[in-house]
């Protein structure tokens, strides 16, 4: 079966980064776009970019651009995703998904904590 | 605030029906498909329904989905208890180029 499973919680302090990873088993992992997708305490979803695991391909939204970077290990079956600069306003729940087409998200990973705190 | 609005609560008993809107513009919703998920609290969103009014594998028929204009509406009927949970639209901005999210709607069945 599908499966996403994320690294484990992290705390960090403002300005330090974080790496998140996620590993993909049951399918092929270049046949489908990881994405990934935060949200804060109490809050809702907000989508942060993707990355093509078959060619390497990024697109990040324009609110993480210069902070963000997207990779994959596909020996792994692996996509990380890694934050700088961090923030207190950047503590939430991150998660990756899988996409079959932009929007749906049919596989998430568990989601991985990041609490930025001084 | 969220580019796409939908309303921050809707209640109804057990057995009975409900629909939640998400509105956006020509730029989102206007020109993109719509992707419905819910999310019980403390665990990962889950795929609803997706291009407008499809169910995934395993999605009961208590559930659709349809688009019209600039809006899109998610239906359940027959509410059950387990049906509580947060539920959130989404569908590509062309205009931001970005995956855009609904601010969520909180469904209690009374």
């Amino acid at each position: 079966q599908v499966q996403l499973v994320q690294s484990g919680a992290e705390v960090k302090k403002p300005g330090a980064s974080v790496k998140v990873s996620c590993k993909a088993s049951g399918y092929t992992f270049s046949d489908y776009y990881i994405h990934w997708v935060r949200q804060a305490p109490g809050q809702g979803l907000e989508w942060m970019g993707w990355i093509n695991p078959n060619r390497g391909g990024i697109n990040y939204a324009q609110k993480f651009q210069g902070r963000v970077t997207m990779t994959r290990d596909t020996s792994l079956s692996t996509a990380y995703m890694e934050l700088s600069r961090l923030r207190s306003d950047d503590t939430a729940l991150y998660y990756c998904a899988r996409s079959f087409g932009i929007g749906r998200f049919d596989y998430w990973g568990q989601g991985a904590l990041v609490t930025v705190s001084s | 605030q969220s580019v796409l609005t939908q309303p921050p609560s809707v209640s109804a008993a057990p057995g009975q029906k409900v629909t939640i809107s998400c509105s956006g513009s020509s730029s989102n919703i206007g020109n993109n498909y719509v992707y419905w998920y819910h999310q019980v609290p403390g665990t990962a969103p889950k795929l609803l329904i997706y291009d407008d009014n499809k169910r995934p594998s395993g999605i009961p028929d208590r559930f659709s989905g349809s688009r019209s204009g600039t809006s899109a509406t998610l239906g359940i009927t027959g509410l059950q208890p387990g049906d509580e949970a947060d539920y959130y639209c989404a569908t590509w901005d062309n205009r931001l180029s970005v995956v855009v999210f609904g601010g969520g709607t909180k469904l209690t069945v009374l």
